[in-house]
């Protein structure tokens, strides 16, 4: 299974953007790339998904680089409710499994 | 309508009994997941249903069984509970998954059911 490393945490002040990293050197050419975040004492959600193409929707933006070796997911202005666990995740088109990593504790400063 | 439920949010129960998790979803949904989250945070899969069909079993104690009497009902039922049981488990649901038929394939999860066994 292919295996993603981000970093265990990472701080940000209200209203201010937030880049947070992902790399899958060892992804396939069939890997989508996921992420989502869980909010304290809560299920896992979605929040944005890519392939190749950067990608933007109304939660956040995901940047992916051009060898795939790596993503970010861009919150553009982060909220006291941005406070969660990000999680970036590959899953090989046409599977079922959904590989967690150990995520990235986002805390945001007021 | 909460789109995955799953019951008893809370669960306190001694070592050795034997107790049931149970998940509905009404997203119209073919699989259907467990996912076990430890102390430690990290999420695992345990296992998935496609259409009331077993189709990952991760590598877990057969002490624990799933159940999927229709496809928008997926139940966890565990015996002989043991200490190492203790943490939060997740059921979620997906659309089925087709080769060349990606479209992402987001995977909607419940609220989670917080077992202690004591």
């Amino acid at each position: 299974d292919a295996k993603t490393t981000q970093p265990n945490s990472m701080e940000s002040n209200e209203e201010e953007p937030v880049h947070l990293p992902c790399n899958h050197s060892t992804i396939s050419g069939t890997d989508y790339i996921h992420w989502y975040r869980q909010l304290p004492s809560q299920g896992p959600e979605y929040v944005i998904h890519g392939l190749t193409s950067n990608v933007n929707n109304r939660m956040a933006s995901l940047a992916i680089a051009e060898d795939r070796k790596s993503s970010t997911l861009i919150l553009h202005r982060a909220t006291l409710r941005d406070a969660a666990v990000y999680y970036c995740i590959l899953r090989a088109s046409g599977t079922y499994k959904y590989i967690f990593g150990t995520g990235t504790r986002l805390k945001v400063l007021a | 309508d909460t789109a995955v439920s799953q019951t008893p949010k809370y669960l306190v129960t001694q070592m050795g009994n034997d107790k049931s998790i149970k998940c509905e979803q009404n997203l119209g949904h073919d699989t259907m997941y467990w996912y076990k989250q430890d102390s430690k945070k990290f999420l695992k899969i345990m296992f998935s249903y496609n259409n009331k069909e077993l189709i990952i079993n991760e590598t877990v104690p057969n002490r624990f069984s799933p159940k999927s009497p229709d496809k928008a009902h997926l139940n966890l039922h565990i015996n002989s509970l043991e200490l190492g049981d203790s943490a939060v488990y997740f059921c979620a649901s997906s659309q089925a998954v087709g080769v060349g038929t990606d479209s992402g394939n987001t995977i909607y999860f419940g609220e989670g059911s917080w077992l202690t066994v004591v």
